[in-house]
């Protein structure tokens, strides 16, 4: 079955410091790959949406890459401030129908 | 641009009774609606998928007779929880997108709604 895999340990680094958030996927062969940020309570906010023909994406301080061969893509976060602070959820998606698959999140925790 | 609002943001109810949980598109037409519940630290799950003026598609797992999708125009999708049990406690998510954007594959969130069944 298809599978989504997001590093469940929160990922707590300095201010400043890039944070580098991982996302593998098993038996799937999506057409692009999201990125969301979701904070507490609250409904998950587009950031950024990479798709199987394009290695990188970038956009201000976040930047995505996708590897289809490794079925593997890491969001980097650089010059990271407290404000970064939140979940982060990696979503597939495949054909027209629109439908996401959502990894877990992983909590980042930027400290000042 | 791009806004999806929910009503209400929380909601406690007894169990047995049911709830109604509003999306709506406040700037843009919604062509498909997306339902999903999310449990704590866990991830989305998508429940069904509403296209304006047709039947929801449902996930497998979900009960379609539970869990009631109405998508009766472009800019609003109802989703009710019926006989609502203390499992039914989630936050509630929908999201939604436009066809006729050429970004059907841009989904918009709503801010969630709580639901607390005693």
């Amino acid at each position: 079955s298809q599978k989504i895999e997001q590093n469940s340990e929160a990922l707590n680094i300095q201010e400043g410091k890039t944070a580098t958030l991982t996302c593998n996927y098993t038996n799937y062969s999506p057409a692009y790959l999201q990125w969301y940020r979701q904070d507490p309570g609250r409904g998950p906010v587009f950031l950024l949406l990479i798709r199987e023909n394009e290695k990188e994406k970038r956009k201000e301080r976040l930047k995505v890459t996708f590897d289809t061969t490794l079925k593997q893509s890491l969001f980097h976060i650089t010059a990271s401030q407290p404000a970064d602070s939140a979940t982060y959820l990696c979503a597939l998606g495949s054909g027209n129908t629109g439908k996401l698959i959502f990894g877990q999140g992983t909590t980042l925790q930027v400290k000042p | 641009g791009a806004v999806v609002s929910q009503h209400p943001s929380w909601v406690i109810c007894k169990s047995g009774t049911s709830v109604k949980i509003e999306c709506r598109s406040l700037d843009f037409q919604a062509t498909t609606m997306f339902w999903y519940r999310q449990f704590p630290k866990q991830s989305l799950m998508l429940m069904a998928t509403s296209n304006e003026g047709s039947k929801a598609t449902y996930e497998q797992g979900v009960e379609k007779d539970k869990f009631l999708i109405n998508h009766a125009s472009l800019t609003l999708s109802t989703l009710t929880v019926t006989s609502a049990h203390p499992e039914d406690s989630s936050f509630y998510i929908c999201s939604a997108s436009s066809s006729t954007s050429g970004r059907a594959y841009l989904q918009f969130f709503g801010p969630g709604t709580r639901l607390t069944v005693l």
